[in-house]
């Protein structure tokens, strides 16, 4: 099993600011994903993070709004740029062979 | 395109009653993977069961149970004689290929077990 770990947990921010998240994992993968959680909503894939590579968006999601890092196999950030109230979510990664493991999420509030 | 379907979007049981949670998911691959996660009030995201397309065993994991059907593009998740601690959103998911690949996830049931 894969150990994730996310930093910051939680962060409440101004509207048109940036925040970037870390994600750690305890082991080398080749692929780590981002999603998003809407309140009290679903997890939808943002972006897949290949290291090495730029990383492959789904629809309905850009780079500019969602810069993603994959600096080595064991760690990745995504950024949330110039926020609005609507950006206000979870921020979960995830990682793993087999079975997709989790981070903790990061808990964005935007005002 | 991969869909998965959990129509029950909330369940309230008493505790010990078994609960049935309803998974229907599509997919034109013949290799693929099917998962649940619960999801408790603290909102960390926990791994249950994953299960490949060329597996059609029911599993038993104690209280937890699952019934994969390929006839029926099911995956249903069992918990019996439920406990308090069981109360959590589950989603059912669904991957391509490998198991490693991203994740297609169902809206949620929020099973609620009262005591």
């Amino acid at each position: 099993s894969a150990v994730i770990s996310q930093k910051p947990s939680r962060d409440i921010c101004q509207r048109g600011t940036s925040l970037t998240i870390q994600c750690q994992v305890d082991s080398q993968v080749t692929m780590m994903f981002w999603y998003r959680q809407q309140p009290g909503q679903s997890l939808t894939l943002i972006a897949t993070a290949n290291q090495g590579s730029e990383a492959t968006y789904e629809s309905g999601f850009v780079i500019d709004k969602f810069p993603i890092s994959r600096p080595n196999l064991t760690f990745s950030t995504l950024t949330v740029s110039n926020m609005s109230p609507e950006d206000s979510s979870i921020y979960l990664c995830s990682a793993g062979y087999n079975e997709q493991f989790f981070g903790p999420g990061t808990r964005l509030t935007v005002l | 395109a991969q869909k998965v379907t959990q129509a029950q979007t909330e369940i309230s049981v008493v505790e010990k009653e078994d609960v049935t949670l309803d998974c229907v998911y599509e997919t034109r691959d013949t290799t693929y993977y099917l998962f649940w996660y619960k999801q408790p009030p603290s909102g960390e995201l926990v791994f249950l069961i994953r299960r490949n397309s060329f597996d059609e065993q029911n599993e038993i994991s104690g209280r937890y149970s699952w019934n994969f059907q390929k006839s029926t593009s099911s995956f249903n998740f069992t918990i019996t004689a439920s406990q308090v601690v069981d109360s959590a959103v589950y989603f059912c998911a669904l991957s391509e290929a490998g198991g490693s690949e991203k994740l297609v996830f169902g809206k949620g049931t929020k099973l609620t077990v009262n005591p």
